[in-house]
């Protein structure tokens, strides 16, 4: 079974509007950590965000906000304004404390159109 | 100048041949990472190393080794390349979860290897 799945291979946002990119998850372990990474065209892997399985807060930064629903085992990366430069590859990963090491999605893209 | 580099950044090779990518990195972590990217299936690890002595298989291993010839270096080597083996390969480091850091990984540059 997929551990990560990332559901819409593709999206478009209007500038300076929101964005939800879906994650959901599988797991067993009761510890485990989740990731978002965003990879421009010119192909670096730059870390967003992280959320912790007990962590009892949505993780933020700055524009970035993850929607941690435990019992449905989703994390969704929320953009909020969004500009042209979020246009990128977004990866949703999952560390299990158990196998102490990521795994990713299948990415999402996103084009922010003007 | 960049903290996980790797080498070469990109490399054009037949089958058959013997390639050998290259990792370093200067931020002084124990933990080392190869991951392939390939369009539709994300990044899937190949090899992870969580200190020199230390060597582990991922997912997708058959085809590939690996040297960890010091805390800073981790080789990734594909004895005899084949056409599907054309993706993009990154290294990457991390140190371990902890309360106080959450194991992210950081990522090299990303080195595009085409077999022909």
């Amino acid at each position: 079974a997929q551990k990560i799945t990332q559901t819409q291979p593709g999206m478009f946002v209007q500038e300076k509007e929101a964005v939800t990119l879906d994650c959901t998850y599988d797991t067993s372990d009761p510890s485990y950590g989740l990731f978002w990474y965003k990879q421009p065209s010119s192909g670096e892997m730059i870390f967003l965000i992280y959320q912790g399985s007990y962590d009892q807060q949505n993780a933020t930064e700055g524009r970035y906000s993850l929607n941690f629903q435990k019992a449905r085992k989703s994390a969704n990366l929320v953009i909020s304004a969004s500009q042209l430069g979020d246009s990128a590859m977004y990866f949703c990963a999952m560390r299990e404390a158990e196998e102490d090491k990521l795994v990713f999605g299948a990415g999402t893209i996103l084009r922010v159109k003007s | 100048d960049a903290d996980v580099t790797q080498t070469p950044r990109n490399r054009i090779t037949k089958t058959g041949k013997r390639i050998m990518l290259e990792c370093s990195q200067t931020k002084g972590h124990d933990r080392m990472y190869w991951y392939r990217q390939d369009p539709g299936l994300g990044l899937r690890l190949i090899y992870y190393s969580f200190d020199v002595k230390d060597i582990n298989k991922g997912e997708i291993s058959d085809g590939y080794s690996v040297s960890r010839q010091a805390q800073a270096k981790f080789s990734l080597s594909l004895e005899s390349a084949i056409p599907n083996q054309t993706a993009l390969y990154f290294c990457a480091t991390s140190v371990s979860h902890t309360t106080r850091a959450t194991g992210e990984l950081f990522f090299g540059e990303g080195s595009r290897l085409t077999v022909l």
